[in-house]
This record gives structure tokens, C-alpha cells and sequence, in this order.
């Protein structure tokens, strides 16, 4: 099993350009998660996806567009990058379909996507 | 807004001492998660606490949730150079978690 994979590892853009960012996970888990980490910042959840089909917004949606393509796949779109969107990006996957419950299950992360934006 | 407030934030000590790191916040969460990040990689979780007071240890890990589960801590006994890496605490909260900013450990052989 490859766990969660994202493409690409590295990325520059410049202002304005727009790029997808590509998850995708082996693991058969119904919740799918992006988060971007900047330093001093931690770990912001930008959208989830409870499950197949549903998305919602997350403590930093701005700028940033998702779609849970199915069960395995989960693409972040940035339409017209900014510097602000200069960052670490995380998919992270988990068992969990949602519910009080979920934030019990383990998050399994992805290795990131270097994002620079000139 | 729920936050989780981690300290230190940085931490730099010798091989073989021991130390702890905090995990506070003002809001009951219903479960705690501690992961470790290494440079270049994504968070890996180390353990889940759901019950006020719960001790878990995991070999020279020590995690502990308070008995009101609003605050934790993980304890590392005899630290070794591979205990290196950032420390993140993530608290539970309507399905979805919180993050800490985390505890950058450095342990210097």
C-alpha cells in the first residue's frame, strides 16, 4: 500500500497562474482532508471531504477550491495564486465518515506539496 | 475558536536528558492526538487519548490527558537524537481536528 500520495512534490508559480494539487489515498478511508502548514502557523485545515461526494469548508477556504473526484481521489485547486498561497500543503485521509466520533481515528498524511507563488 | 496552545515552542537539549512538552487549551476536546513530524514528511500519529487522567506510554513516550481534557503532555524519558523532529498535539472537535503550533525538538548527540 502506498498509503497517501500527492502530486507534485514541488511547485513555483507565478501570481496569478492557477494549478491543481492531486491526493490520493489506497486505504479505502471515507474522510479526506487539505491542510496547509506555514511556519509559526501549524497546521490549517483549508476543506474536508466527510465522505464521497460531500465537501465543506475548513478555518481557511479562501482562494482555494476542492473536489472529491471519488472514494480515493481528493484535488485542491488554486485559481489564481497569490503570494499568501506561498506554503506546505497536506492531504491527510481517515477511516472515520464523519461525526462526533471522527476526530478519535488517525489522520494519515500524505508526504506535502512545496508550494512557492512569485 | 478552539485552540490548542503547545509550549516550548522550541527545545534543544543533550542525548539522555529528559523533558516534556504542554499542550493547553481552554476548551474540553473529546480526544487528543500527538503526532511527530520529520523534516520533508507529513505528520505521523503516536498515540490517541479519549479519557480524562489517561496515561499512555509508548517505550521512553509518556502521553498524559487531563482529567478535565482540556490540556495534555508528552513526556520523553532519556532522549535519544531520532526523538528529534516537530511535535504536534490535535485535539478532537466536531469531527474534525485542531492543531497546535507544535514543539520543535532538537536532541544533539
Amino acid at each position: 500500500n502506498a498509503g497517501v500520495t500527492q502530486t507534485p512534490k514541488f511547485q513555483v508559480l507565478k501570481t496569478g497562474q492557477s494549478m491543481t494539487l492531486q491526493c490520493a489515498q489506497d486505504m479505502n478511508h471515507n474522510s479526506m482532508y487539505w491542510y496547509r502548514q506555514d511556519p509559526g502557523m501549524g497546521l490549517r485545515l483549508i476543506y474536508y471531504s466527510a465522505s464521497e461526494g460531500t465537501t465543506d469548508k475548513g478555518e481557511v477556504p479562501n482562494g482555494y477550491n476542492v473536489s472529491r473526484l471519488n472514494k480515493r481521489e481528493f484535488s485542491l485547486r488554486l485559481e489564481s495564486a497569490a503570494p499568501s498561497q506561498t506554503s506546505v500543503y497536506f492531504c491527510a485521509s481517515t477511516q472515520a465518515g464523519g461525526g462526533r466520533r471522527s476526530g478519535t481515528y488517525e489522520q494519515y498524511f500524505g508526504p506535502g506539496t512545496r508550494l512557492t507563488v512569485t | 475558536t478552539q485552540l490548542l496552545e503547545q509550549s516550548p515552542q522550541f527545545l534543544s537539549i543533550q542525548e539522555g536528558e529528559n523533558l516534556t512538552v504542554y499542550c493547553n487549551s481552554s476548551s474540553v476536546f473529546s480526544s487528543l492526538q500527538w503526532y511527530r513530524q520529520e523534516p520533508g514528511e507529513g505528520p505521523v500519529l503516536l498515540v490517541t487519548v479519549v479519557t480524562g487522567g489517561e496515561v499512555k506510554k509508548l517505550k521512553r513516550l509518556t502521553f498524559q490527558f487531563g482529567d478535565a481534557r482540556k490540556d495534555s503532555s508528552l513526556h520523553i524519558t532519556a532522549a535519544q537524537p531520532g526523538d528529534t523532529g516537530l511535535y504536534l498535539c490535535a485535539g478532537g472537535s466536531q469531527g474534525n481536528l485542531i492543531f497546535g503550533k507544535g514543539t520543535k525538538l532538537s536532541v544533539k548527540p
